[in-house]
């Protein structure tokens, strides 16, 4: 099956601080790739919708400016968290799908903790 | 808008039958998927439903009534890996994205 992975796995930063998460295709190329966001114990809360080489569309309430993605490529997508406080503390997964096809491909997901 | 509604915790016996149940209004539905997802581990895919009727994938299977806004997810033969949320979710015609219900936590206990 098609396979999606995520970059880091986990990552540690402090408040105020900036990281970046990848997410790359990797047998196929994604014409759309998703952004999610899940706290403990909740489902999985979708932020942002990417098509390669156009502007990402933002669900209501998730501020771009403070999200920056970037769909650069049919292969890699990548989410920034800017200016990080500790309450972006949560578990990152991206997904993607392909042209023709109707199942999302799940990356393994990013833990971001915010100290 | 969307509203979808799954049970939010189940316990069931090893090599039991259980079955989880998702309920939905949607405008402009298109079909739905189920996903388990294990604790700290992204969803891994089960099934995509888009007609009515039953599907059956091995001890999964997977059934939608679109005129009653109605699925469910049949599990058969428990076993304890299958310890994990389960995750009813709907595509809308003409939108790629999907939308997740709140989950189905499962607990099989021997």
């Amino acid at each position: 099956g098609a396979v999606v992975s995520q970059h880091p796995s986990w990552v540690i930063c402090k408040s105020g601080t900036s990281v970046k998460i990848e997410c790359r295709s990797l047998d196929f190329q994604a014409t759309t790739m998703f952004w999610y966001r899940q706290f403990p114990k909740q489902s999985l809360m979708l932020m942002a919708t990417s098509n390669e080489g156009s502007k990402a569309t933002y669900e209501q309430g998730v501020e771009k400016d403070k999200f920056l993605i970037n769909h650069a490529s049919l292969t890699l997508s990548t989410l920034t968290v800017t200016s990080a406080h500790p309450e972006d503390s949560s578990f990152y997964i991206c997904s993607a799908d392909w042209a023709g096809g109707y199942e999302q491909f799940f990356g393994p997901g990013t833990r971001l903790t915010v100290l | 808008g969307q509203n979808i509604d799954q049970p939010t915790e189940m316990t069931a016996t090893e090599g039991a039958i259980v079955q989880i149940n998702c309920t939905y209004q949607t405008s402009g539905f298109n079909g739905l998927f189920w996903y388990q997802q294990h604790a700290g581990e992204a969803p891994t895919f089960l099934s995509y439903n888009v007609l009515d009727g039953l599907e059956e994938k091995g001890r999964f299977s997977s059934f939608l009534s679109r005129s009653k806004g109605y699925s469910y997810l049949l599990l058969k033969e428990l076993q304890m890996k299958d310890s994990a949320s389960y995750l009813c979710a709907v595509t809308r015609r003409g939108y790629q994205k999907v939308t997740f219900g709140t989950g189905t936590k499962l607990q099989v206990i021997p």
